[in-house]
């Protein structure tokens, strides 16, 4: 049980275009999601958290207007990455938390790269 | 400011032989504490995790941790590795003061384990 899943697995696109990445919880209903981005041989660093029915909460220097965070369901949150420029190319990866519980599901991630 | 600390970026080992990863952190209080790994190419995936109780913990494929309250730390272990424990790993904390569950997570450290 607990599976998340991201679709598309990898993604290029051209500088300029907008890209838009799905997160899943297959088996369960996840009231919070959460957007990571993992730069190569580097920590995970928290984007932003979505609660489903409400707007998303960006950490610190997080641009909202690039990165758009949709929960539109308690299975479904989508991050869309607008106006990529190379320097967005990176490895972003979301979680799901079921209700109240304090455990965090990871999705397998979705590598963007901006050509 | 506040963090999770691991101390080791990149631990090479042989077969068989002991292993101890450093995980400290800085937040006072009550906090929930998570060991995660991430194999090549693969998702994250947790190892373990210490809510209260028992400070020993033990978690899937022989994987232990104990959480020290007087040290803030919470060092990963397991007695005998193998090759396919090759990885990265990381610490992470849920700060009960955290709004919203997010996890803190350290830098991660990455294992080779050679055949």
């Amino acid at each position: 049980g607990a599976v998340v899943s991201q679709h598309p697995s990898r993604v290029i696109c051209k500088s300029g275009t907008s890209v838009k990445i799905e997160c899943r919880s297959l088996d369960f209903q996840a009231t919070t999601m959460f957007w990571y981005r993992q730069f190569p041989k580097k920590s995970l660093m928290l984007m932003a958290t979505s609660n489903e029915g409400s707007k998303a909460t960006y950490e610190q220097g997080v641009e909202k207007d690039k990165f758009l965070i949709n929960h539109a369901s308690l299975t479904l949150s989508t991050l869309t990455v607008t106006s990529a420029h190379p320097e967005d190319s990176s490895f972003y990866i979301c979680s799901a938390r079921p209700g109240t519980s304090y455990e965090q599901y990871f999705g397998p991630g979705t590598r963007l790269t901006v050509t | 400011a506040q963090s999770v600390s691991q101390h080791n970026h990149h631990v090479i080992l042989s077969e068989a032989a002991s292993l101890e990863l450093g995980c400290n952190y800085s937040y006072g209080g009550t906090v929930n504490l998570f060991w995660y790994v991430q194999y090549p190419g693969q998702h994250l995936q947790l190892l373990l995790k210490y809510f209260s109780g028992d400070p020993l913990v033990k978690g899937i494929k022989g994987f232990e941790a104990e959480f020290i309250k007087s040290k803030f730390s919470f060092n990963l272990r397991k007695p005998s590795v193998q090759w396919s424990d090759t990885a990265e790993y990381f610490c992470a904390v849920i700060p009960f003061r955290n709004q919203g569950g997010k996890l803190i997570f350290g830098q991660g450290t990455e294992l080779s384990v050679k055949p």
